[in-house]
């Protein structure tokens, strides 16, 4: 049972656009949710979070927006830039913390110039 | 600044082989992890240690065991390798066991042939 989603394996986004990846999940219990980074041959980085009582969290370029009662997260980057090519996974926890994070399976996201 | 090391980087092994992932982190973390990952299935934990001394399965620990050696290391061995542990395993740590911000080595391409 996948917990957390992520149902377009690829995307591909003009320079200078929008990317939007979105990612559902299942379980009601998660109130914490993270965006990780991964570039080829390197382990995934932390990108940015949001916690399940706000449903918007912003930095810089990138925007995660919350909606619960859809259990959906989405990751807004703009404008898009080459340098966002990369896998793009989210994650969601418990309470109970890092030792109960449940990864997507994530998204590569190409930036065309 | 290394962060979290992990060696080898490169591995191929025979069925029924055994060896040892080695992970070090130089950021004080109490934490850390063992992931697995496949492809369509974003990353799977084998084991974590929440902090110096105690370790606790994940998701997916059969064929596995760990070793937190100190506060800095922690090893995950493959007894006797099977085929379908073929994976890219990465190894993480983060301040503590419910914080789900983690911090990840550059990963083990590890093939069983």
């Amino acid at each position: 049972d996948q917990q957390v989603k992520q149902n377009s394996p690829s995307l591909s986004v003009q320079e200078g656009r929008i990317s939007i990846l979105n990612c559902d999940y299942t379980n009601s219990m998660f109130d914490y949710f993270l965006w990780y980074k991964k570039y080829p041959a390197e382990g995934p980085t932390f990108l940015i979070s949001i916690s399940s009582i706000k449903d918007k969290n912003e930095d810089g370029r990138f925007t995660v927006f919350l909606n619960k009662s859809a259990k959906h997260l989405s990751l807004h980057i703009v404008p898009s830039q080459p340098g966002d090519s990369a896998v793009y996974f989210c994650a969601a926890s418990t309470i109970q913390g890092a030792q109960k994070l449940v990864f997507g399976q994530g998204t590569r996201l190409t930036i065309n110039p | 600044n290394a962060g979290v090391t992990q060696t080898p980087k490169f591995q191929v092994l025979k069925t029924g082989q055994s060896m040892t992932l080695q992970c070090a982190q130089d950021m004080n973390h109490n934490s850390m992890y063992w992931y697995r990952q496949d492809p369509g299935m974003g990353l799977r934990l084998i084991y974590y240690s929440a902090s110096e001394g105690t370790t606790d399965k994940g998701e997916v620990p059969n064929g596995y065991n760990v070793s937190r050696l100190n506060k800095r290391e922690f090893s995950l061995r493959l007894e006797s390798a099977a085929p379908s542990q073929t994976s890219v395993y990465f190894c993480a740590s983060s301040e503590t066991a419910t914080n789900e911000k983690l911090f990840f080595g550059s990963g083990t391409q590890l093939s069983v042939l």
